[in-house]
């Protein structure tokens, strides 16, 4: 089955820098590939993801790209901000509407003001 | 909410019982899953239904179980055969065009 392993564990960068979070995959058939931000005691929500048909996606300050070739994935946020502080999670499906999605461990991000 | 709600959001367990963790959602959507989450760690499925009556283990299903008898309902039970089971309970949904997730808020379950 799928696997995904992501890195770093802990990230923390003072305000108005940037922070890069990457994941690799283990199933070539993975296709979608979602990132979701879980606030302390919060449920996870999505804030952006990306189909192996494309190899960046903007979204203002957050940007996801893909290497399906070498199987990894990134997320990029620029200009940090205290309200960024939260835990990242990288995830990977077959991409058909129902799939199930495979998540990473997770990346604790502090942001320092 | 996001069209999913769960229930009760903080859930006491004694030693050998059976419980119970609601997931309804009101947006028609075929697919709704379990997730469990343990401090500081990843979420881990427990079981998934893309249909109703029709429901599959994930990769954690060991001493639970789930019914789907209704399109907007995926009970969890938590039961006696899992040993640990306090954790944060996520359920989720997803529609024919909505790829990604939409997760409930949550049950924390502990065993007192």
């Amino acid at each position: 089955g799928e696997n995904v392993e992501q890195h770093p564990s802990t990230l923390s960068v003072q305000e108005g820098d940037s922070a890069v979070i990457k994941c690799t995959y283990s199933d070539s058939a993975s296709n979608y590939f979602p990132w979701y931000k879980q606030e302390l005691g919060k449920r996870p929500q999505l804030i952006i993801d990306i189909r192996s048909n494309v190899g960046e996606k903007k979204d203002q300050r957050i940007a996801v790209t893909l290497n399906k070739t070498a199987k990894h994935f990134s997320l990029h946020i620029t200009e940090t901000q205290p309200e960024d502080s939260a835990v990242y999670f990288c995830a990977a499906s077959m991409g058909t509407s129902y799939d199930k999605v495979i998540f990473g461990p997770g990346t604790s991000l502090s942001v320092i003001p | 909410d996001g069209g999913i709600t769960q229930s009760p959001k903080y859930l006491f367990r004694k030693e050998g019982q059976n419980v119970t963790l609601s997931c309804e959602q009101n947006l028609n959507h075929d697919a709704m899953y379990w997730y469990r989450q343990d401090p500081g760690q990843g979420l881990r499925l427990i079981y998934y239904s893309q249909i109703v009556n029709d429901f599959q283990k994930g990769d954690i299903a060991e001493g639970y179980s789930v019914s789907r008898e209704k399109k907007e309902s995926f009970p969890l039970t938590v039961t006696s055969a899992q040993k640990n089971p306090t954790a944060f309970y996520l359920c989720a949904r997803s529609g024919r065009t909505d790829y990604g997730y939409t997760f409930g808020s949550g049950t924390r379950l502990t065993v007192v």
